[in-house]
């Protein structure tokens, strides 16, 4: 079966810097990976999303790329803000059963200091 | 997006009880999805319910412990039987959205803690 694996588990940075989480996968028929923010309490909400025939993908301040062939993704969050500052998952699509299911990442905890 | 509803928001269970978690969805959808999220840790895929068949149960989750209905395409409850304390976690109710059946979209969840 599908194994996210994500780094780093946590990642501080300062207001304005970049911050990136990278994102390996196992099954090569993977083909839809997205990425979700967690803040404190609150339900994960869809950041953005990227599929196996597209590498790049932007969206404002955060953009995802996908290497397939490595089978690794990442997403970088530039100019960050204190409002960043949450946990990150990352996930893969793994068809079973007659329909795709996501295989989640452990999470990298995100704090952006002022 | 669905508007995923989850009831209870959060509860206190004493140990060997049962708690049931509803999940009702404001359109027909044909799967949905429950997770599991333990304190500070990843999304865990209990099981998917389609409606009119048998839930299928992931890798070490079973029907006996965490039972799940899906009577119609708006509506699945999940149980979580015989409680322990390794049960305190937040559950959460995922349908997909529309069109392409891959953008998941969670509900509030579901804080339980066992005593």
């Amino acid at each position: 079966g599908e194994n996210v694996e994500q780094h780093p588990s946590t990642l501080s940075v300062q207001e304005g810097d970049s911050a990136v989480i990278k994102c390996t996968y196992s099954d090569s028929a993977s083909n839809y990976f997205p990425w979700y923010k967690q803040e404190l309490g609150k339900r994960p909400q869809l950041i953005i999303d990227i599929r196996s025939n597209v590498g790049e993908k932007k969206d404002q301040r955060i953009a995802v790329t996908l290497n397939k062939t490595a089978k690794h993704f990442s997403l970088h969050i530039t100019e960050t803000q204190p409002e960043d500052s949450a946990v990150y998952f990352c996930a893969a699509s793994m068809f079973s059963g007659g329909y795709n299911k996501l295989i989640f990442g452990a999470g990298t905890r995100l704090a952006v200091h002022p | 997006s669905a508007v995923i509803s989850q009831k209870p928001s959060r509860d206190i269970c004493q140990r060997g009880t049962s708690l049931t978690i509803q999940c009702q969805v404001d359109s027909q959808v044909t799967m949905m999805f429950w997770y599991r999220q333990q304190p500070g840790q990843s999304l865990t895929l209990i099981a998917t319910a389609n409606q009119g068949s048998e839930a299928t149960y992931e890798s070490g989750f079973v029907i006996d412990k965490f039972p799940i209905s899906r009577p119609n395409l708006t509506f699945s409850t999940l149980t979580v039987s015989n409680m322990s304390p390794e049960d305190s976690s937040i559950y959460l109710c995922s349908v997909p959205g529309q069109p392409t059946n891959e953008k998941l979209f969670f509900g509030s969840g579901t804080q339980l803690s066992v005593l």
